[in-house]
């Protein structure tokens, strides 16, 4: 049963330009969302996260957006650049749940 | 520069050994966990631990165990390794608590069964 999906295990954007990387939840107990990013042969690094009370949260290039009523969140690149290129995993939880529940990744490779 | 290490980058083993993957953080966190990651198939937790001695089942614990006896310290343990548990395996950490639900991860062991 997997709670956090990942639809897109691939995708490639050009330089400069947007990338958007979707994830959908089925559990509606989950209110607290996190992306990570991982590089072939390292651990994932956290690199933003969201609550369920608020439907945007900004941290430089990287925005990522809530839809609750759709268990839908994105994350947002802009500009891309060829450092961006890892895979990405969303993760999710409940406030005071000590378990994340992760994703299948997306890989996102920026072509030059 | 608070880190998550895992003993080992790589590691090769034989089918029925017993294998040990260690690992050790210093942040003083209540939580450590290990996840292991395929392709296709995410991040899956094995086990995890809340305290020290203290253990719960993850999504797919069959064919391993853990130990935490001290608290930085909290060791996987594959009693007889098979072929299908060739994968790369991730410790993490975190506090606990609302609002430290943030893990930080190893580097990674990428466990190789042949």
């Amino acid at each position: 049963d997997q709670q956090v999906k990942q639809n897109s295990p691939s995708l490639s954007v050009q330089e400069g330009r947007i990338s958007i990387l979707n994830c959908d939840y089925t559990n509606s107990m989950f209110d607290y969302f996190l992306w990570y990013k991982k590089y072939p042969a390292e651990g994932p690094t956290f690199l933003i996260s969201i609550s369920s009370i608020k439907d945007k949260n900004e941290d430089g290039r990287f925005t990522v957006f809530l839809n609750k009523s759709a268990k839908h969140l994105s994350l947002h690149i802009v500009p891309s650049q060829p450092g961006d290129s890892a895979v990405y995993f969303c993760a999710s939880t409940n406030f005071g749940n000590e378990k994340l529940t992760f994703g299948t990744g997306t890989r996102l490779t920026i072509i030059p | 520069d608070v880190k998550v290490t895992q003993s080992s980058r790589y590691l090769v083993k034989r089918t029925g050994e017993k294998v040990f993957l260690e690992c050790v953080q210093d942040m003083d966190h209540e939580n450590m966990f290990w996840y292991r990651q395929d392709p296709g198939l995410g991040l899956r937790l094995i086990y995890f631990s809340y305290d020290v001695k203290m253990k719960e089942k993850g999504d797919i614990p069959e064919g391993y165990s853990v130990s935490r006896e001290k608290k930085e310290r909290f060791s996987l343990i594959l009693e007889s390794a098979s072929t299908n548990q060739t994968s790369m395996y991730l410790c993490a950490s975190n506090q606990g608590g609302s609002g430290n639900e943030k893990l930080l991860f190893g580097s990674g062991t990428q466990l190789s069964v042949l």
